[in-house]
């Protein structure tokens, strides 16, 4: 069964980092891609990036490239999302979700990860 | 980057009706790699269409996706209970792949 399990809920400062992860099972990790995608609260979806796990080949949205980091550690089958200064408008959740070929939809999709950002 | 626009915004109906969703792109959208995903509040969305009309093993065929080019649609042909939710459409075919703002069905 194909399963994409993400790291709990986070409650952060403005200026803080924080890296959330997104453990896969069921499949090959490393022929997959895997996408990231933002809501913001009681708004729609948002494409972050996309990294291919077999040799780490990320691409970013433009207007979020330079703001956070996608990464993957094949060894343990996890993808993360990573902030080095959080702002309040990083409040959101945030998704990981397989892609079924680059040009593709996503078929599966995590549970989501819940960040907050308040002073 | 193409942009999708959904209409309505909101669609008021009741369980039985027949829904239909527009989703409407600012260009081609390539080999009609779209899809259609439903959203219910606290979960995850999940993959409906792709292909423009093609359904995933488990999705019921109260569900079915048409169109190609610019103008694609998600119709439900009798609602149930479970399909009042937010419903969103992808193009994939160019990145980077974006999203439509989501139409939300509720019941009237």
């Amino acid at each position: 069964e194909v399963q994409l399990v993400q790291s709990g809920a986070e409650v952060k400062k403005p200026g803080e980092s924080l890296k959330i992860s997104c453990k896969v099972s069921g499949y090959s990790f490393t022929t997959y891609w895997i996408d990231w995608v933002r809501q913001m609260p009681g708004k729609g979806l948002e494409w972050m990036g996309i990294i291919y796990p077999g040799d780490s080949d990320t691409r970013y949205s433009p207007s979020f490239r330079g703001q956070v980091t996608i990464s993957a550690d094949k060894s343990i089958t996890t993808s993360y999302l990573q902030w080095s200064s959080l702002k309040a408008s990083d409040t959101a959740v945030y998704y990981c979700a397989r892609r079924t070929t680059f040009y593709g939809h996503n078929d599966y999709w995590g549970q989501g990860t819940l960040v907050t950002v308040s002073s | 980057e193409i942009v999708l626009t959904q209409s309505p915004g909101t669609l008021s109906l009741s369980p039985g009706e027949r829904a239909t969703l527009s989703c409407r792109a600012s260009q081609s959208v390539s080999s009609s790699y779209l899809a259609w995903y439903q959203q219910k509040p606290g979960q995850a969305p999940r993959l409906l269409i792709y292909g423009a009309s093609s359904r995933p093993t488990g999705i019921p065929d109260r569900f079915s996706g048409s169109g190609s080019g610019t103008d694609f649609t998600l119709t439900i042909t009798r609602l149930e209970p479970e399909d009042f939710a937010v419903y969103y459409c992808q193009q994939y075919g160019t990145s980077p792949q974006t999203f439509g703002q989501g139409t939300k069905v509720e019941i009237k």
